[in-house]
């Protein structure tokens, strides 16, 4: 069964380094997310992308984290300058049809990156 | 954005008894999903509901598509140990899925 894959599955990193997470959607997926979920918290979204652009991006994405899609299967998530506050699990998702009203969208995860920052 | 309240925040339960968890949402959702959460591991989807009124059932899971849009439930019977876990609503809105608040399961055996 086709899924979602993340690398690496825990990453510990120094305050104010630059970590980057590394996601493999579903093969015939077009929509593609990061999500957030600090310990014991509910699951907070990040950024969605389609079409090689941000389609939506929440306050907690701001200048210290980027998106790319370097190649036809990768998906990362850039965290520069890395703070203890980001210290969470981070989801990547993805799905064949747009979140969006109208659409019927599933949305499947990978298994998550812990990101623990010392 | 969307409000997806989720409830009974937590629920302790003896194995082999039903459960019933719901999600309300302060707007209208086309879709529902129901997402049940391991410890350390990533969201699984359990069940998609598309249509209002709508009913499906996922072997021992049931989940319904409130009439109005604005909530959905999620019933699970004869509840066995490996139940245990977080269960989410999740429903797509914008250019994201929001996510309920979710429903702690604890089943005692």
């Amino acid at each position: 069964e086709p899924e979602v894959t993340q690398t690496p599955s825990h990453q510990v990193t120094q305050m104010g380094q630059e970590v980057i997470l590394r996601c493999v959607p579903i093969s015939n997926h077009l929509y593609f997310y990061w999500y957030r979920q600090i310990l014991g918290q509910k699951v907070e979204f990040l950024v969605s992308f389609y079409n090689n652009e941000i389609s939506e991006k929440s306050e907690i994405f701001d200048d210290q984290f980027s998106v790319e899609r370097p190649d036809g299967s990768n998906f990362t998530l850039k965290i520069r300058s890395t703070k203890l506050e980001d210290s969470a699990m981070y989801f990547c998702a993805s799905s064949d049809h747009r979140g969006r009203a109208g659409n019927t969208g599933e949305l499947f995860f990978g298994e998550g990156s812990r990101l623990t920052v010392l | 954005g969307q409000q997806l309240n989720q409830s009974p925040q937590s629920m302790f339960i003896q194995e082999g008894e039903d459960v019933s968890m719901n999600c309300t949402s302060s707007s209208i959702f086309n879709t529902w999903l129901w997402y049940k959460q391991d410890p350390g591991e990533g969201p699984v989807l359990l069940i998609a509901l598309y249509k209002a009124g709508e009913l499906t059932s996922n072997g021992r899971l049931t989940a319904q598509f409130g009439i109005t849009r604005k909530d959905s439930f999620l019933n699970i019977s004869a509840s066995i140990p490996s139940d245990v876990g977080i269960y989410f609503c999740a429903g797509p809105a914008g250019n994201q899925f929001y996510f309920g608040t979710g429903t702690s399961l604890t089943v005692i055996p």
